[in-house]
């Protein structure tokens, strides 16, 4: 079974500074990842997604993220915060089973902290 | 295009009552999924339906639980003799199912339970 860690509960960054949120995940294939955006009274929102190809990856709102297979890790990035993006962030595997459930298997999410 | 929608936004009950919750997909697409998501915690799949079928479940989904796609539309979630354990936060997803690779899902804003 697959699983997502994401080691940090709370991130505070400065408005303007850089940002990376860590994400390591343990499946047995291929992964497909995902980066999710939670805001409150807002649904899910996905930032960026790997399914294969460049292991570098560009999402909406200027995020990146990079798949390290090596480090099982799929980290989210971005170079500049603007105090809109204060959220909750979660990071997901995926399990194709072949024409089943495409089941998602969450982190239990990144709550990021703008400071002015 | 108009997102998954998700009715009630919000539901209070009392512990031992029935509720019910409703979930209308984008329009096009063929699965259908159901998540929890508690407080602190990554959303946890609970059901999956793909058309009317419900083809998986998971043992987070107790038999108070039952999730219905009467005709591969819209889909209801229903609560027997809510238990304060309940509270959450539900989630409904819906993706284009191909057979092909990873369907991308598309959340809904949720419907919040709060049991007394």
């Amino acid at each position: 079974a697959q699983s997502v860690t994401q080691p940090d509960i709370h991130i505070t960054v400065s408005e303007g500074a850089s940002l990376e949120l860590r994400c390591n995940y343990s499946y047995g294939a291929t992964p497909y990842l995902f980066w999710y955006v939670q805001s409150p009274g807002q649904g899910l929102q996905l930032l960026l997604k790997y399914f294969s190809g460049d292991t570098l990856v560009q999402g909406i709102k200027g995020f990146e993220a990079e798949f390290k297979r090596s480090q099982s890790s799929f980290n989210l990035r971005k170079p500049s915060v603007h105090w809109s993006d204060a959220a909750e962030y979660f990071c997901a595997v995926g399990a194709y089973s072949g024409g089943g459930a495409d089941g998602l298997t969450f982190g239990k999410g990144t709550h990021l902290i703008i400071q002015p | 295009d108009t997102g998954v929608s998700q009715d009630p936004r919000h539901k209070i009950t009392k512990r031992g009552q029935n509720v019910t919750f409703r979930c209308d997909p984008i329009s096009e697409h063929n699965r259908l999924y159901w998540y929890r998501q508690t407080l602190g915690q990554g959303p946890e799949f609970l059901t999956y339906f793909q058309n009317e079928a419900q083809l998986e479940k998971s043992r987070l989904l107790s038999d108070r639980f039952s999730a219905e796609r009467p005709k591969g539309s819209f889909s209801t979630l229903e609560i027997q003799r809510t238990e304060q354990g309940d509270s959450a936060m539900y989630l409904c997803a819906s993706s284009l199912g191909t057979g092909k690779g990873f369907n991308e899902q598309f959340f809904g804003p949720g419907t919040r339970l709060t049991v007394l």
